[in-house]
């Protein structure tokens, strides 16, 4: 079973440049989520979707990202414009209904 | 709201040393409680979860873990660790579907 696919690995911008993630769940995962991991920290959920509808953002950062999964399978993460701080891992990972949460290798961001 | 607590943040231990390393979490209701391991350059990989049933836990490569309601705790253990053993852990506490982490106990294994 092929795992979670995410790109590009890696990934560096100058601060207020825009900048694009791609994720690719499981197949047949229906939920998938998008979290934050800034170095010496836990993850950070920043928005989870139950097939193309959004269960929660609250901790997303709207003014600068945005997320989306138009046909309930692929997803992107956006972020415009990118500032110093957003230099983290940005990690999806996917679930069936059961709950567990499977990741993917991650986008390294480093924001100049 | 939700919180996680590691205890430690850096744990050294020699090889065949047990390991225990402390998870407490805040949270009035149910919960489902998991270990994650993160491997240099590799993904997050699940340890070992508990969602109901015995408190003992038994996951991958010899790893337990204990889930203490009465003290909102779920403590990862390992009686004998290896050189491999080496990585970044991360206990997680999720109501529902969404992980709340905590901030992570590095371990490192000498000789």
């Amino acid at each position: 079973e092929a795992g979670v696919a995410q790109s590009p690995r890696y990934k560096i911008i100058e601060k207020r440049q825009s900048v694009a993630f791609w994720c690719n769940p499981i197949s047949g995962h229906a939920t998938l989520y998008w979290y934050q991991q800034i170095l010496g920290q836990g993850p950070k959920l920043l928005i989870q979707f139950q097939n193309n509808g959004v269960v929660d953002d609250s901790q997303l950062p709207k003014d600068r990202f945005s997320a989306e999964r138009l046909k309930g399978v692929d997803s992107t993460l956006k972020i415009q414009p990118a500032k110093l701080e957003d230099s983290a891992v940005y990690l999806c990972a996917s679930s069936s209904t059961a709950g567990t949460q499977y990741f993917g290798p991650g986008t390294r961001l480093l924001v100049l | 709201a939700q919180s996680v607590s590691q205890h430690n943040h850096h744990v050294i231990l020699s090889e065949a040393a047990s390991l225990e390393l402390g998870c407490n979490y805040s949270y009035g209701g149910t919960v489902n409680l998991f270990w994650y391991v993160q491997y240099p350059g590799q993904h997050l990989q699940l340890l070992l979860k508990y969602f109901s049933g015995d408190p003992l836990v038994k996951g991958i490569k010899g790893f337990e873990a204990e889930f203490i309601k009465s003290k909102f705790s779920f403590n990862l253990r390992k009686p004998s660790v290896h050189w491999s053993d080496a990585a970044e852990y991360f206990c997680a506490v999720g109501a529902r579907y969404a992980l709340n982490f905590g901030k992570g106990t590095s371990l490192l294994v000498t000789p």
